[in-house]
């Protein structure tokens, strides 16, 4: 039973591409988000949506776009792919708020690699 | 500017061992203090998650402690297993929105 499931978990594609990745979780969560870990391993923030409703937008370019359809579903799509949006994206989901002391659940992570 | 800051960046015991990772922050106001463990090519997973009042938590051979006036937390992992091999990363909220991760420790334990 997987708690939160993203895909596609490995993508390469070249630079100036659009392309989407996909988030579910199954744990009636009311808050999901989208993190960013660089070469270096360091986790960054990067949106937090509650209830369909965003309420974290950290600095990012505006080529990303998060999509919340429904609160059980996060999507990010990246228009116009730079070498620099190398990295593994990671969708996340937590009952309330995140900083409030409940625990946030991770999915595998997706590795986007673009050359 | 809140931070959180952990050492040792990297960490090689022997299998058995114990070993103790530091992480100090400067995060305010303070909200929460939770350790994650991450494993090469997964997403990281909670191990213990502690408030202002709270200054010891355990979750089996991880012991986590926090000392909220100097803003400092260790994990302690007891008789350590081939399977702690993994990332530690500590991460603190400031109220209800801001949560900022450490870098992480990285562990290796060796037979």
């Amino acid at each position: 039973d997987t708690a939160v499931s993203q895909t596609p978990k490995y993508l390469v594609t070249q630079m100036g591409n659009d392309k989407s990745i996909k988030c579910e979780q199954n744990l009636g969560h009311d808050t999901m988000y989208w993190y960013k870990q660089d070469s270096k391993k360091f986790l960054k923030i990067m949106f937090s949506y509650n209830n369909k409703e965003l309420i974290i937008n950290e600095t990012v370019p505006n080529r990303f776009s998060p999509k919340s359809p429904d609160k059980a579903h996060l999507n990010l799509h990246i228009n116009s792919l730079e070498l620099g949006d190398s990295a593994v994206y990671f969708c996340a989901s937590s009952r309330g708020r995140g900083g409030s002391g409940n625990t946030i659940y991770f999915g595998e992570g997706s590795w986007l690699t673009v050359v | 500017k809140n931070q959180v800051e952990q050492s040792p960046q990297s960490l090689i015991i022997l299998e058995g061992k114990n070993c103790t990772l530091q992480c100090n922050y400067t995060v305010s106001p303070f909200s929460n203090l939770r350790w994650y463990k991450q494993d090469t090519g997964r997403g990281p997973v909670s191990l213990t998650i502690m408030t202002f009042s709270e200054n010891t938590k355990s979750n089996g051979r991880y012991t986590a402690t926090l000392d909220a006036d100097t803003k400092q937390s260790s994990l302690h992992i007891t008789a350590s297993q081939l399977s702690d091999s993994a990332s530690y990363i500590c991460v603190v909220s400031a109220g209800y929105q801001k949560v900022t991760f450490g870098i992480g420790t990285k562990l290796q334990v060796i037979p």
